[in-house]
């Protein structure tokens, strides 16, 4: 079945610092691509949504200089936390949609830890 | 703004026993996924609900759409203790394809 490559999936940085994501579709174009984050014990919150070759859609109160997202090409979108702090430690999961009668696929996810 | 809700957040449960996860959405849409997660993993596609009546079953899991109602239910029939997960349901919304997720129910089948 169609694939969503999450990379990596576990990062641990120092305040400051900043850190890329990166998702790849395998098997299919993903001309959308969603990001979201998870905490602990809660649900998936959806951050923003990319488009292959033009601006990513944030959601209200998501900060687009902070959480960079890029999505050069239609097997590639990239999620950098710039400046990263301890609160942004979290989980983040990206997302295709594969077309509306097969629903979504999702990457691996990515645990990050600011320290 | 579409709002879902998910009840019960938490279930606990016999090896053995049946129980419903209920999920109620607030704006129209026909399109509900239900997914299970496990612990430090990502979200496992299990159902896709396009129209009203859909009803989809694999294994001890059933899921069903009601869209004039906004519900769609979970059953869980013969627990096992493998199904020991969080299922989330989540409903897209119509602008843009977003998925709009559930609060997620922590099922815990012991035995």
């Amino acid at each position: 079945g169609a694939v969503v490559s999450q990379h990596p999936s576990r990062v641990i940085c120092k305040s400051g610092t900043s850190v890329k994501i990166e998702c790849r579709s395998l098997d299919f174009q993903a001309t959308t691509m969603f990001w979201y984050r998870q905490f602990p014990k809660q649900s998936l919150m959806l951050m923003a949504t990319s488009n292959e070759g033009s601006k990513a859609t944030y959601e209200q109160g998501v900060e687009k200089d902070k959480f960079l997202i890029n999505h050069a090409s239609l097997t590639l979108s990239t999620l950098t936390v710039t400046s990263a702090h301890p609160e942004d430690s979290s989980f983040y999961i990206c997302s295709a949609l594969l077309g509306a009668n097969y629903g979504y696929t999702f990457g691996s996810g990515t645990r990050l830890t600011v320290v | 703004e579409l709002k879902v809700e998910q009840n019960p957040l938490f279930l606990s449960m016999q090896e053995g026993k049946n129980y419903t996860i209920y999920c109620n959405y607030s704006t129209t849409s026909d399109r509900l996924y239900w997914y299970r997660q496990d612990p430090g993993k990502s979200l496992e596609s299990l159902f896709v609900l396009l129209s009203n009546g859909a009803v989809k079953q694999e294994g001890r899991l059933m899921a069903s759409l009601d869209t004039k109602a906004r519900l769609s239910t979970l059953h869980i029939t013969a627990a096992v203790h493998d199904l020991s997960a969080t299922y989330f349901c989540a409903v897209a919304w119509e602008y843009g394809n977003k998925l709009v997720f559930g609060a997620g129910t922590i099922l815990r089948v012991k035995s």
